[in-house]
């Protein structure tokens, strides 16, 4: 199975505090990229990283990949409650596929 | 417009039902997505289309059968469906490169999803 694994699979925090998810995955890609999904609905996407790029930012968000590794990380900094949800990476083949990590529950208590 | 629209958003069905899930888009995206989300799960890949033909389908049962109309449209029949089958249906769309996978700058765009409860 190409399905990644993320850690941690939940995560508490306090507003203000800097919230950090990784994220590994197993084959070659052609991007990483980063959703956020509310109660169950549909998955928003946050951010995207290229195979030959290595940080990225936007906003309070950035995220880093180490293709060496095979593993990225996703820091969101100065959380809000707003920011609770579950976060999954999403790895991105030149066979058409998008497969998601198992992916992080956040939970940032006002 | 800069959506996916998914519809029904609520569906319940017996395992006897025939009934279909639909999702549009008019961006132009010529790669349209049906994924499967369990409670507390990752979305898991069903199909794909790329230009109108399916060129993905990950081993799914026949119960599950899917269309593309055109360009904008995409559905998902639905038949003798069992209980096991109840979780989110979500589509997505995105740029398609023809016969070149998920290009290195393509995201896929989500409609807010089908919650389904089979009978």
């Amino acid at each position: 199975s190409q399905q990644g694994e993320e850690d941690p699979q939940a995560l508490s925090i306090q507003e203000g505090e800097n919230a950090t998810m990784n994220c590994s995955y197993k084959t070659s890609i052609n991007n990483l990229q980063w959703y956020r999904q509310n109660s169950g609905r549909g998955l928003v996407h946050l951010i995207l990283i290229r195979s030959n790029e290595r940080e990225k930012h936007s906003g309070r968000l950035r995220v880093t990949l180490d293709t060496s590794k095979k593993s990225s990380s996703l820091l969101i900094t100065a959380s809000r409650a707003a920011d609770t949800a579950s976060y999954f990476c999403a790895t991105a083949y030149n066979t058409g596929k998008l497969i998601f990590g198992q992916g992080t529950t956040l939970q940032v208590k006002p | 417009d800069t959506e996916v629209t998914q519809t029904p958003k609520h569906l319940v069905m017996g395992m006897t039902n025939k009934k279909s899930l639909k999702c549009e888009q008019h961006m132009g995206h010529r790669a349209m997505y049906w994924y499967k989300q369990k409670a507390k799960k990752p979305p898991e890949l069903m199909f794909v289309y790329s230009y109108e033909k399916l060129s993905i389908n990950e081993s799914v049962p026949s119960r599950f059968s899917p269309e593309c109309p055109n360009s904008s449209l995409l559905n998902l029949h639905l038949h003798a469906l069992q209980p096991e089958d109840s979780a989110l249906y979500l589509c997505a769309s995105s740029q398609a490169f023809r016969g070149q996978g998920i290009g290195a700058n393509e995201k896929l765009l989500f409609g807010s999803g089908t919650q389904l409860s089979v009978l």
